[in-house]
């Protein structure tokens, strides 16, 4: 089974600031996808950002890179020069990809940019 | 483009009634699955589909039922609603050897 775990509910950051969002999971496959997905108040799912468990180089888009330790089976999620934008829910995702592409989703981490 | 479309946006229902949420995607996506998200429990697998004719269950299943026809659409039914399946329904499409989804806008069900 495949368990993703968000241990941060709620985060505040100061406008223009960087935060980190944490997210550990638990697997035992070897071909699997993660994800970072926000969830504004008009709840659409926006993909943020994916990593692809064999590459050991950390993505990045734009103001936004994870910290990807796949021995620690951690992915976090860090947002530099944070906008009024970026309030939203974020979840952290697994997805593996050995039947129909599943997801498994962390419990989420509600962020909110203070100006 | 329209994506993963999910209808109705929104229902209200009486315990008992039976319902179908409807959920289609136009980029012949071969996957296709069901979320449900409950406040602080991020989104849960209801079911899935591989393909036409071919779907299993996730982590949630009961309560609900689902069928493929058709590579385009994944209808979601509730035989007889319960208060326990208020929530938010989330569908996703992906194509087989990619590693993106699509979700739905979700349809907010609320049982009373």
């Amino acid at each position: 089974a495949q368990t993703v775990t968000q241990s941060q509910p709620e985060m505040s950051v100061q406008e223009a600031e960087t935060v980190t969002l944490s997210c550990t999971y638990d697997t035992s496959e070897n071909n699997y996808y993660l994800f970072w997905y926000k969830q504004p108040p008009s709840r659409q799912m926006i993909l943020v950002i994916r990593q692809e468990a064999y590459k050991q180089q950390n993505a990045t888009e734009n103001r936004f890179s994870v910290n990807f330790q796949k021995a620690a089976k951690s992915f976090s999620l860090k947002i530099s020069d944070s906008q009024l934008g970026d309030t939203a829910m974020y979840f952290c995702a697994f997805m593996k990809r050995s039947t129909g592409n599943q997801f498994y989703f962390g419990t989420g981490t509600s962020l909110t940019v203070i100006p | 483009n329209a994506g993963v479309t999910q209808t109705p946006k929104f229902q209200v229902l009486k315990t008992g009634q039976s319902m179908t949420l409807q959920c289609a995607q136009d980029m012949n996506h071969e996957y296709m699955s069901w979320y449900r998200q409950d406040p602080g429990m991020g989104l849960r697998l209801i079911h899935y589909s591989v393909g036409a004719g071919i779907t299993d269950q996730g982590e949630v299943p009961n309560g609900y039922n689902v069928s493929r026809s058709t590579t385009e659409d994944f209808p979601l039914r509730l035989l007889s609603a319960a208060p326990s399946q208020t929530s938010v329904y989330f569908c996703a499409s992906s194509s087989l050897g990619s590693n993106e989804a699509f979700f739905g806008q979700g349809t907010r069900l609320t049982v009373v």
